[in-house]
């Protein structure tokens, strides 16, 4: 059973373009969420999906965006790329409340984009 | 100040040593408190979580709760060189659609 899946591993940008970065969910789950990790830092939440609408978001500015599709797979992309946007991008997968045997939110991560901007 | 607090590292201890991972936090809706463990250019994986006060154990990872003190720990016991990781504190309030607020991570090295 494969788990959450990114691409790409890795790639460097220069400031000033633009990055999509992609997930697939692990098989099941119907809710996508994106993370951002800064070196030497923790997860920070940028928004979550689910039905293909943006649920709930982040502290983040407007030019990180996404999209969920009618596969439960996920993009996020980000414009305008600064130096500050360097990290590794996690998606993290779960099931919806009222679908989950759980009550708190049992994410699965996949293993991360790393984005370099120079 | 942060909603969540992780003591810094990093940590090094000896093979069989106890280990004491310690958060705490400010914020009184969290509920759920998730300990996760992240390998080098790996994303991280959920260990345990435990529900409101109290203990949780599972093998050799013990999970503690004290919600009047707003303070988290993980124990691990005969800690071993593949427990070498970073360790990641996550709280969350009720709700399985809830955002994680994660601490900063503690990077444990466990010599052989």
């Amino acid at each position: 059973d494969a788990g959450v899946t990114q691409s790409p591993t890795h790639l460097i940008k220069t400031r000033g373009q633009q990055v999509t970065l992609r997930c697939s969910p692990k098989s099941g789950h119907d809710t996508v969420s994106w993370y951002q990790q800064a070196l030497g830092q923790g997860p920070q939440f940028i928004f979550q999906y689910y039905e293909e609408e943006e649920r709930q978001r982040g502290n983040f500015p407007d030019r990180f965006s996404g999209h969920q599709f009618p596969n439960y797979s996920s993009e996020l992309n980000v414009n305008a790329l600064l130096l500050g946007d360097s990290a590794l991008y996690l998606c993290a997968s779960s099931l919806t409340e009222g679908r989950s045997h759980s009550g708190a939110n049992v994410l699965t991560f996949g293993a991360g984009s790393r984005l370099t901007v120079l | 100040q942060k909603e969540v607090e992780q003591d810094p590292g990093p940590l090094s201890v000896p093979e069989g040593a106890i280990v004491s991972l310690n958060c705490t936090y400010s914020n009184s809706a969290f509920q759920y408190f998730m300990w996760y463990r992240q390998y080098s250019r790996k994303g991280p994986e959920l260990l345990m979580y435990t529900y409101s006060s109290g203990n949780k154990e599972d093998g050799r990872f013990t999970a503690q709760v004290d919600k009047s003190s707003k303070y988290i720990s993980l124990f691990i016991r005969d800690s071993q060189p593949s427990d070498s990781a970073t360790y990641l504190c996550a709280m969350t309030p009720p709700g399985a659609n809830s955002k994680l607020t994660f601490g900063k991570g503690i990077t444990l090295s466990v010599r052989p």
